[in-house]
């Protein structure tokens, strides 16, 4: 079935830092979503890209599909003790049995340090 | 807008016991709802997939007389665990979507434990 690697599990980072979270899928996707989970809490929509190639940005985070549709980053510029959280990519297969099921990837716990 | 409570946030209960979890879209119609379980530190496990008014889909290894899913109306699913044992204890997700963007919307989740 449709497997989504993300990584990296954990990434600690000093304030002001960037950050860099990767998703890999082993099937081409429709598209692919980003959520956040803030510590104790539930996962949020963040942006959804449908098209090759698509970069999006909001704010000091800019997310990017592959032109291959298999792999995607988020990026934040300038990490703040805000952006802390587990950040999630969910991809919906391309076709199949599986169409329009999300599968997450296993998630980045961001720390950052003050 | 996109509202999605869940009920209870919290339940402890006995072991051999059943527990019903509430899934509720507050300010849209969901046509499909979504059950998810997360173990601590890790991601989510899509469960089953459920849409108004037929049975519900269930992921490979989801036992499906143990978790009962009833997704009643466009603004309400329900999950039972039937019997619950302590390896059953987990943070229960769920999510409601509509067509079209397809995003999720996520509910805030029931921890439950199983003693």
């Amino acid at each position: 079935g449709q497997q989504v690697m993300q990584i990296p599990q954990y990434q600690h980072v000093q304030e002001g830092e960037d950050f860099t979270t990767y998703c890999n899928s082993s099937t081409t996707l429709s598209n692919i979503q980003w959520y956040k989970q803030r510590p104790g809490g539930h996962p949020v929509f963040l942006i959804q890209l449908v098209k090759s190639g698509e970069v999006k940005k909001q704010k000091r985070l800019t997310f990017q599909f592959g032109e291959a549709k298999k792999n995607s980053s988020l990026h934040i510029t300038a990490t703040q003790t805000t952006d802390v959280g587990t950040y999630f990519c969910a991809g919906r297969n391309a076709g199949g049995t599986s169409y329009g099921k999300l599968t997450f990837g296993q998630g980045t716990i961001l720390t950052v340090h003050p | 807008g996109a509202v999605v409570s869940q009920h209870p946030s919290r339940v402890i209960c006995k072991s051999g016991t059943s527990v019903k979890i509430e899934c509720r879209s507050l300010d849209f119609q969901a046509t499909t709802m979504f059950w998810y379980r997360q173990f601590p530190k890790q991601s989510l496990m899509l469960m089953a997939t459920s849409n108004e008014g037929s049975k519900a889909t269930y992921e490979q290894g989801v036992e499906k007389d143990k978790f009962l899913i009833n997704h009643a109306s466009l603004t309400l699913s329900t999950l039972t665990v039937t019997s619950a044992h302590p390896e059953d204890s987990s943070f229960y997700i769920c999510s409601a979507s509509v067509q079209g963007p397809y995003e999720q919307y996520f509910g805030p989740g029931t921890r439950l434990t199983v003693t």
